[in-house]
């Protein structure tokens, strides 16, 4: 069965410093969602993506976040400047046209230190 | 801003029983509603779905219920087995599956053997 894949699974920064978060999203799908969990609440939407640009983003997704889909097949998170605040699981999810569902990666767990 | 609610954090069934878990929304503008499983440390899984239109769906065990007069899902399992033992969230969003999903805080199920 497709399935969105996420690297890295776990990773480690420096507060200042910024992260690259890696995502396949399923081929077909059209749609790209970044989403975050932190720890003991509930996941919470950041920012999706359709056409090459950002549909929505919530009050989360600041200038210091941003996201790419640099070629076809990948779909990037960037934060620069992390704060630790940001530590997280961070999953992305996709879907394909409309009225199919969300479908979630496996997440990438983020931890600034 | 709680659009979604979960008022059970946590819920124990006996092996073989019905497993309810209900969910509350406030939003009337919600008109896709899903219900998807989370493990530890992974993704959330998609179980099942229901849109406004309908006030029942059945996939296998799984059944979701939608009240929308009182803005009530629920997820039915049965019978209940030890792997449904996770938390379950459910999620809604204003259309079907591509716009952003809110979700509910959870309701962590432990399924008694």
């Amino acid at each position: 069965e497709p399935e969105v894949t996420q690297t890295p699974s776990h990773q480690v920064t420096q507060m200042g410093q910024e992260v690259i978060l890696r995502c396949v999203p399923i081929s077909n799908h059209l749609y790209f969602y970044w989403y975050r969990q932190i720890l003991g609440q509930k996941v919470e939407f950041l920012v999706s993506f359709y056409n090459n640009e950002i549909s929505e983003k919530s009050e989360i997704f600041d200038d210091r976040f941003s996201v790419e889909r640099p070629d076809g097949s990948n779909f990037t998170l960037k934060i620069r400047s992390t704060k630790l605040e940001d530590s997280a699981m961070y999953f992305c999810a996709s879907s394909g046209v409309s009225g199919n569902t969300i479908y979630f990666g496996e997440g990438s767990w983020l931890t600034v230190v | 801003d709680q659009q979604v609610k979960q008022n059970s954090p946590s819920l124990s069934v006996q092996e073989g029983r019905i497993s309810i878990l209900n969910c509350d929304y406030t939003n009337s503008m919600f008109d896709y509603f899903l219900w998807y499983k989370k493990y530890p440390a992974e993704g959330p899984t998609f179980l099942i779905s229901i849109s406004s239109i309908k006030d029942k769906n059945e996939d296998g065990r799984f059944t979701v219920f939608l009240n929308k007069s009182a803005k009530h899902l629920s997820l039915h399992i049965v019978p209940s087995q030890p792997g449904d033992s996770a938390v379950y969230f459910c999620a809604a969003s204003g259309h079907f599956g591509n716009e952003k999903l809110t979700f509910g805080t959870g309701t962590r199920l432990t399924i008694i053997p």
